[in-house]
């Protein structure tokens, strides 16, 4: 079955850190995806990437950085974690123009930052 | 710019009483419109792509329908596990995917 798989599904932080959240997909998917989502505030785009070691600011990248070293792999850095940041944090997968199911979404990561 | 409407935001149903939620659009030329299940969680599901007015797809008590402004999902004789947020989102002509906001639909024994 195919996967995107997100490498935890709840985090706590401290205000000030480095935080790290990794995503990983073996569907060889060109196109990769950062949302975050919160409620009454829906899916709200944090980075995109086209392909390895590409990057492009979604509508929401301000604290946000992302890496792209290998294909399979989409890693979401948040340089000085806020309380703000507490969110769920989504990735996803596609393929070039789309496909026939749109994206193919990871569990999610519930980050609380304190 | 591309436009996703869902409604209602929350719809709370008796078990088997059907129902439907719509999605309304604004694209410029439809690549397809997807429709998403989230549970409580969870990462979205995929559940139907269509692609032209007048398509349907089916998958046990779910049935969604297109026409050329707006999708429709209906839930017919829902169980309390159809309980779940569903998500309707169109590919802008860059294939990003815009989202609706949701439907919470909650149904009850």
């Amino acid at each position: 079955d195919v996967k995107v798989t997100q490498s935890s599904r709840y985090l706590v932080k401290r205000t000030g850190e480095k935080v790290f959240l990794e995503c990983v997909q073996d569907m060889d998917h060109e196109n990769m995806f950062w949302y975050r989502q919160d409620p009454g505030l829906g899916l709200r785009l944090i980075y995109f990437s086209y392909d390895v070691k590409m990057k492009e600011k979604g509508d929401i990248p301000e604290g946000y950085s992302v890496s792209r070293e290998k294909k399979e792999r989409f890693s979401l850095i948040l340089e000085s974690a806020s309380t703000n940041q507490t969110s769920m944090y989504l990735c996803a997968s596609s393929s070039p123009t789309g496909g026939h199911r749109g994206y193919t979404f990871g569990s999610g990561t519930r980050l609380t930052v304190v | 710019e591309d436009q996703v409407t869902q409604s209602p935001e929350a719809l709370r149903l008796q078990e088997g009483e059907s129902s439907s939620l719509n999605c309304s659009y604004t694209v410029s030329g439809l690549r397809g419109l997807f429709w998403y299940r989230q549970d409580p969680g969870k990462g979205p599901e995929f559940l139907f792509t269509l692609y032209s007015a007048g398509e349907e797809k089916e998958k046990e008590r779910l049935k969604a329908t297109l026409t050329k402004k707006e999708s429709f999902l209906h839930i017919t004789a829902p169980k309390p596990e159809d309980s779940a947020t569903y998500l309707c989102a169109v590919p802008s002509n860059d294939y990003k995917l815009s989202f609706g906001a949701g439907t919470t639909v909650t149904v009850r024994a």
